[in-house]
């Protein structure tokens, strides 16, 4: 399977500030996605990443909120906007080799970000 | 209804134990069934893919029943190393083919 990076790996912030997350991959992949654990929660799918176009988004989730930039088959990144402890969470972004989404997905190490 | 709900947890079981995990899911056109594992503070790692006829991964078999819409994992032989929280992911492809994970059940062997 790819090897998946992430930066950061863990981050505390002030309310109203941004933070980019950063997803390589160690080699070119179909499809990346960006997911959030809460604390205690399982995981939620908040976009695919569509390499030179805009990201997919879930229910819930919208573009101002989450921007997702993917310029390319190994790296992607997603923003937190206007940050409040609410969005304290763990984010991970995946990946699966084929355009088909039923294959397996590949998890980041995930960055574990702190809303003050 | 959740669409993929797993026992509720935790599992304490000891070293050597057999402990077998259930999930059901609700939507009838999921496709492709699979165990992830996370270790705490871990990310998500895929433990196996859940096939119609069953399959097995040494001490791990899984088991999928799609009259009743039901999954289930297997561990023989517990080590300390199994304890983790254990996800059942299902994907349906009239749902864009995004992965819905269960709850996850925490099991902790002891020795």
């Amino acid at each position: 399977s790819a090897v998946i990076s992430q930066k950061p790996s863990r981050d505390i912030c002030q309310r109203g500030t941004s933070l980019t997350i950063q997803c390589q991959v160690d080699s070119q992949v179909t499809m990346m996605f960006w997911y959030r654990q809460q604390p205690g929660q399982s995981l939620t799918l908040i976009a695919t990443a569509n390499q030179g176009s805009e990201a997919t988004y879930e229910s819930g989730f919208v573009i101002d909120k989450f921007p997702i930039s993917r310029p390319n088959l190994t790296f992607s990144t997603l923003t937190v906007s206007n940050m409040s402890p609410e969005d304290s969470s763990i984010y991970l972004c995946s990946v699966t080799g084929t355009e088909a989404f039923y294959n397996e997905q590949f998890f980041g190490p995930g960055t574990r970000l702190t809303v003050l | 209804r959740k669409e993929v709900e797993q026992d509720p947890g935790p599992f304490n079981v000891p070293e050597g134990a057999t402990v077998a995990f259930n999930c059901t899911y609700s939507n009838s056109a999921s496709q492709s069934f699979f165990w992830y594992r996370q270790d705490c503070r871990k990310e998500p790692k895929l433990l196996m893919s859940v096939y119609s006829s069953g399959n097995e991964d040494g001490r791990f078999t899984a088991q999928l029943n799609r009259a009743s819409q039901y999954i289930s994992l297997l561990i023989r032989d517990s080590k300390l190393s199994d304890s983790a929280t254990y996800l059942c992911v299902v994907n349906s492809y009239n749902q864009g083919g995004k992965l819905i994970f269960g709850q996850g059940t925490e099991l902790s062997v002891k020795p």
